[in-house]
């Protein structure tokens, strides 16, 4: 089983400043025959069910703001949000589809 | 518009069987594997497993083999978790989501439905 670990577990950013977001998985999640990672970046506001934000790492899912940027490839992966606002308030878990699913145990964000 | 919408709230006993439902809509509800995961209270996400409606094929995470089964309804496009016997240790909010075509990504999600199974 490919185990997902998140760091920091929660992270408090001041409002317009950068939150960054780590993700490490056990074993690469890189397939070779078409180069592409299978991680993925859900984002849970409080009450909500997840929401898809991307996926191969780094394809933003329609509709999402591109101060969402995720980058890395094999085992290390990093979610960013260029300049936090309000509405960014969540969990975010990372998952990886690469064998069957696992996700991370998630990172709280708020704000400062 | 894609929508998964499931069935309310619950409230067991330990021992009780409980079925709760995802009906989905604004898609070919038979074309795209429907997975469940589960959300304990305060904690993260854990993959349940999968079910194909179109032929019933499922796929459940070892952690979940033996505990839940996995149905749907093609005809009313809807998909069911199911226990058996239900503990306490059940309690929590479920959560199906579509599969996207590509494979354990879950593009869709409901909205949840929780479960409290308390004596």
């Amino acid at each position: 089983d490919i185990v997902m670990t998140q760091s920091p577990d929660s992270l408090a950013v001041s409002l317009g400043e950068r939150a960054t977001i780590n993700c490490k998985s056990s074993q690469s999640v890189l397939y070779s025959s078409n180069n592409k990672n299978y991680l993925a970046w859900y984002q849970q506001k409080p009450g909500q069910p997840p929401k898809l934000l991307i996926y191969w790492a780094s394809t933003r899912e329609s509709g999402v703001p591109d101060r969402f940027t995720g980058s890395g490839s094999g085992t290390d992966f990093t979610l960013t949000i260029s300049s936090l606002q309000a509405e960014d308030v969540a969990v975010y878990y990372c998952q990886q589809y690469y064998s069957t699913t696992s996700f991370g145990q998630g990172t709280k964000v708020e704000i400062k | 518009e894609v929508q998964l919408v499931q069935s309310g709230a619950e409230v067991k006993k330990p021992g009780e069987s409980l079925k709760i439902s995802c009906k989905g809509s604004g898609y070919s509800f038979t074309s795209y594997w429907i997975g469940w995961v589960r959300q304990m209270p305060g904690k993260g996400l854990e993959w349940m497993g999968i079910i194909y409606p179109g032929d019933s094929d499922t796929k459940y995470s070892p952690s979940f083999q033996g505990q839940v089964t996995f149905s749907a309804d093609k005809s009313v496009s809807t998909a069911y978790l199911q226990w058996s016997s239900l503990k306490a240790s059940d309690t929590a909010m479920y959560y199906c989501a579509r599969v996207a075509t590509i494979s354990y990504l879950f593009d869709y999600w409901g909205q949840g439905t929780l479960v409290t199974v308390s004596s």
